[in-house]
């Protein structure tokens, strides 16, 4: 059964501060995708990282990915409160299909 | 550009009422999905579609059909609503490796 985890579930940081989240899956897969939901709305992609070792940044978001560890990572560099939303990671696991993680809410107080 | 128009964007039904959920895409993509997405959850993949004609189980499937007659369109049929059909449906299509999400249809079952 494949499957995709996020940690923490919850993340709760000053603005400031730095943190990362991670994504866990537990199988091959030839994509990784992240992205930012905010309440009562869709999903906006951030990044999407297609091969191991690749590393894309965008403001203080930057993503990266280790394939041979079945790890993403999306670190945050001085956070601000608008980063606040739920963050999901999807792996494409070699098919079109899109299966996502649990995600990582994420809330930036001052 | 529309992008992907899902309709209703809320509804009501009661337990035992069917209703269909329309997806809409006018961007010639070839593969189409259906997730849900329970409070403070993940999306979970319900119905997939590789083209006109072909669609498949995703990862919660049961309580659903699905039809694809075009290429534009993939309704998602519920019959006999259950309290457990409680959600939020997104729609989603894709070509090669870019997903563009529906607005989300919010259904509540009474």
């Amino acid at each position: 059964e494949l499957k995709v985890e996020q940690n923490p579930l919850f993340l709760s940081m000053q603005e400031g501060k730095n943190y990362t989240i991670y994504c866990n899956y537990s199988t091959t897969s030839d994509r990784l995708y992240w992205y930012r939901q905010d309440p009562g709305k869709s999903l906006e992609s951030l990044f999407v990282l297609l091969s191991n070792g690749a590393v894309k940044q965008e403001g203080r978001l930057m993503a990266s990915l280790d394939t041979k560890a079945r790890l993403s990572t999306l670190h945050i560099t001085a956070a601000v409160h608008d980063l606040s939303a739920t963050y999901f990671c999807a792996g494409g696991f070699n098919t079109d299909k899109l299966i996502f993680g649990t995600g990582t809410r994420l809330q930036v107080f001052p | 550009n529309a992008g992907v128009t899902q309709t209703p964007k809320f509804r009501i039904l009661k337990i035992g009422q069917s209703m269909t959920l329309q997806c809409a895409q006018d961007m010639n993509h070839n593969y189409m999905y259906w997730y849900r997405q329970d409070p403070g959850m993940g999306l979970k993949l319900i119905y997939y579609s590789v083209g006109a004609g072909i669609t498949d189980k995703g990862e919660v499937p049961n309580g659903y059909n699905v039809s694809r007659s075009t290429t534009e369109d993939f309704p998602l049929r519920l019959e006999l609503a259950a309290p457990s059909q409680t959600s939020v449906y997104f729609c989603a299509s894709s070509q090669r490796f870019g997903y563009t999400f529906g607005s989300g249809t919010r259904l509540t079952v009474v």
